[in-house]
């Protein structure tokens, strides 16, 4: 069964400091990978993801990933963290489901807090 | 951006009854879901729908839950009898356009949180 870990439930940094939320995944075959970023009260929105290609993988609101295969990690990152940036972050990697369109298998999310 | 939009927002239920939790996907996907999350715990898959039928469902959606896309934009969740462990979010999503296949970025509403007492 494939699965994604994230170890930190949470990543306290600065703003104007570089960010990092870690995810390790495991998957039979190439993976496909996301990031989806849930603020509060809202649903889940999608930031990015990693289907084939480059290992680095830009997204939105300034968000990249690093995909690497030896290590199975897709780690996100961010050159300049902002307050805004303060929400639950969830990665997730997905199956093929019959018939077509997919399914998330999601991590267990990293809260990550910014501060001034 | 197109928005997946759930009602109502919030849902609180008596131990037993039947519940019905609505959504409107984004106009010309193809492809639903229903996944929920319970209060700490990660986001899981409950079911996916294409074409009028589920194509996949996990362990959670059991016969106490079904599905239904009654009328082309509408795409519901019922659960017949709430048990205690039913309190969660749920998150509906879709994806896919017609003609270009399927789609793998997933578009969620903002959830109903269902509490059962």
């Amino acid at each position: 069964a494939q699965s994604v870990a994230q170890p930190e439930d949470q990543v306290n940094v600065a703003e104007g400091n570089p960010l990092t939320v870690k995810c390790t995944y495991s998957v039979s075959g190439n993976p496909y990978l996301f990031w989806y970023v849930q603020y509060p009260n809202r649903g889940l929105q999608f930031l990015l993801k990693y289907i084939t290609g480059d290992n680095l993988v830009k997204g939105s609101y300034g968000f990249e990933a690093e995909f690497n295969k030896s290590q199975t990690s897709f780690h996100l990152k961010k050159p300049s963290a902002l307050v805004s940036d303060s929400a639950l972050y969830f990665c997730a990697v997905r199956d093929r489901v019959t018939g077509g369109g997919n399914k998330l298998t999601f991590g267990t999310g990293t809260q990550l807090k910014v501060e001034l | 951006e197109p928005e997946v939009t759930q009602t109502p927002s919030h849902q609180v239920t008596q131990m037993g009854q039947e519940v019905i939790l609505r959504c409107v996907p984004i106009s010309n996907h193809l492809y639903f879901y229903w996944y929920r999350q319970i209060l700490g715990q990660k986001v899981e898959f409950l079911v996916s729908f294409y074409n009028n039928e589920i194509s996949e469902k996990s362990e959670i959606f059991d016969d106490q839950f079904s599905v239904e896309r009654p009328d082309g934009s509408n795409f519901t969740l019922k659960i017949r009898s709430t048990k205690l462990e039913d309190s969660a979010m749920y998150f509906c999503a879709s994806s896919g356009y017609r003609g270009r296949g399927t789609n793998e970025k997933l578009f969620f509403g903002s959830g109903t949180q269902l509490s059962v007492l």
